[in-house]
């Protein structure tokens, strides 16, 4: 069966460190690969896009990475700041979206 | 400024009952989205339309209907609620012309049904 797997439901981190975040698909062959944000009681944010051909992708604090043979993304987030707590959302791109079940990151002081 | 509205914010109603959500983007994309979040924050997909026509209809019962006037706007009517559609619902738009770009998503109308 299909299915997208985010590694953790929750991640706890001390600010300053790199938070990583995985997303594990399988029977999948997505173009393309989103991670979104999502604060409590409010719509996902788009963070970053990567394609199928692309290994990786950074903007600012953020690094995605995709591996097609490993069927995984690995999303960084470096120097992580208290501001950084939210849930992260991978998203697979075939003919629609299909979201992850998210992880909830915690970033302590 | 807001790019994607949605309303109402909030929606508590009976069982049976028929209500409507209405969403707005104001960013000129082409096309539109309804997601469904379920208390286990599992965001998935119920329909997409581009210029106004339906593209994507998922497994929803038919007691949803999606409906769009225009481009800029994408209703989604629901009949007969039933206690298992309390979610929160979100609107999305997106660029059209065949290429994948992201989607911005509305605030989310949480309903409740009891």
């Amino acid at each position: 069966s299909q299915k997208i797997e985010q590694n953790s439901e929750a991640l706890n981190i001390q600010e300053g460190k790199t938070a990583t975040l995985t997303c594990n698909y399988t029977n999948y062959s997505p173009a393309y690969l989103q991670w979104y944000r999502q604060d409590p009681g409010r719509g996902p944010v788009f963070l970053l896009l990567i394609r199928e051909n692309e290994k990786e992708k950074r903007k600012e604090r953020l690094k995605v990475t995709f591996d097609t043979t490993l069927k995984q993304s690995l999303f960084h987030i470096t120097a992580s700041q208290p501001a950084d707590s939210a849930t992260y959302l991978c998203a697979l791109y075939t003919d629609k979206l299909i979201f992850g079940t998210g992880t909830r990151l915690q970033v302590f002081p | 400024d807001t790019a994607v509205s949605q309303t109402p914010k909030y929606l508590v109603t009976q069982m049976g009952n028929d209500k409507s959500i209405k969403c707005e983007q104001n960013l000129g994309h082409d096309t539109m989205y309804w997601y469904k979040q379920d208390s286990k924050k599992f965001l998935k997909i119920m329909f997409s339309y581009n210029n106004k026509e339906l593209i994507i209809n998922e497994t929803v019962p038919n007691r949803f209907s999606p409906k769009s006037p225009d481009k800029a706007h994408l209703n989604l009517h629901i009949n007969s609620l039933e206690l298992g559609d309390s979610a929160v619902y979100f609107c999305a738009s997106s660029q059209g012309g065949g290429r994948v770009h992201e989607q911005y998503f509305g605030p989310g109308t949480r309903l409740t049904v009891t």
